[in-house]
């Protein structure tokens, strides 16, 4: 149990484009997801913290209109990347919890990679 | 000041011997959990263990075995007959009562088990 899939697991882009990346809790249902970005031989930055059915927590220093975040249902919340540059390129991974307090568990991450 | 501190970058070792991952954590609340991920290569991060601040038993899953004591605020992760299987990159994280939702991740211990 507790599997949590991300798709792409990997995806290259032009700069100026918008990526959007999926999280889905498989086999429960999730009323928290969140997004961490992890850059290379670094630990995990959390981003935001997303409630079903309303509007993401953002870290400090996160711009939330360049990391747009929907969680539309318990199963389901999105990463949209908006005008992506270089320096957005990076291991963005979302785990999902099942309830307030309860483990996290991590998707596989997604690599994006802005040309 | 950093919540997490695992000050060892980066651990070799050779199959069949056995490690110690250290992790120090800092917090003013009486109520927290600490958690333990593996990140093997494919940058999924596995889930090994939650444990929260009122249950000082160490404990032991086959050949991994953690020891947390609140007196020096470390919860160290051991792994006996270390197999190649076991290289990966491994994270100690934190939750505090204030907010069970945000994570402090450490900087992750980077261990390779040589065969």
């Amino acid at each position: 149990g507790a599997v949590v899939s991300q798709h792409p697991s990997r995806v290259i882009c032009k700069s100026g484009t918008s990526v959007k990346i999926e999280c889905r809790s498989l086999d429960f249902q999730a009323t928290t997801m969140f997004w961490y970005r992890q850059f290379p031989k670094k630990s995990l930055m959390l981003m935001a913290t997303s409630n079903e059915g309303s509007k993401a927590t953002y870290e400090q220093g996160v711009e939330k209109d360049k990391f747009l975040i929907n969680h539309a249902s318990l199963t389901l919340s999105t990463l949209t990347v908006t005008s992506a540059h270089p320096e957005d390129s990076s291991f963005y991974i979302c785990s999902a919890q099942g309830r307030p307090g309860d483990t996290q568990y991590f998707g596989p991450g997604t690599r994006l990679t802005v040309l | 000041a950093q919540k997490v501190t695992q000050a060892q970058t980066e651990i070799s070792v050779v199959e069949k011997e056995d490690v110690t991952l250290d992790c120090v954590y800092e917090t003013r609340d009486t109520t927290y959990y600490l958690f333990w991920y593996k990140q093997p290569p494919s940058g999924e991060l596995v889930f090994l263990i939650r444990r929260n601040s009122f249950d000082e038993q160490n404990e032991i899953s086959g050949r991994y075995s953690w020891n947390f004591q609140k007196s020096t605020s470390s919860f160290n992760f051991t792994i006996t007959a270390s197999q190649v299987v076991d290289s990966a990159v491994y994270f100690c994280a934190l939750s505090e009562a204030l907010n069970f939702n945000k994570f402090y991740f450490g900087s992750g211990t980077k261990l390779n088990v040589k065969p």
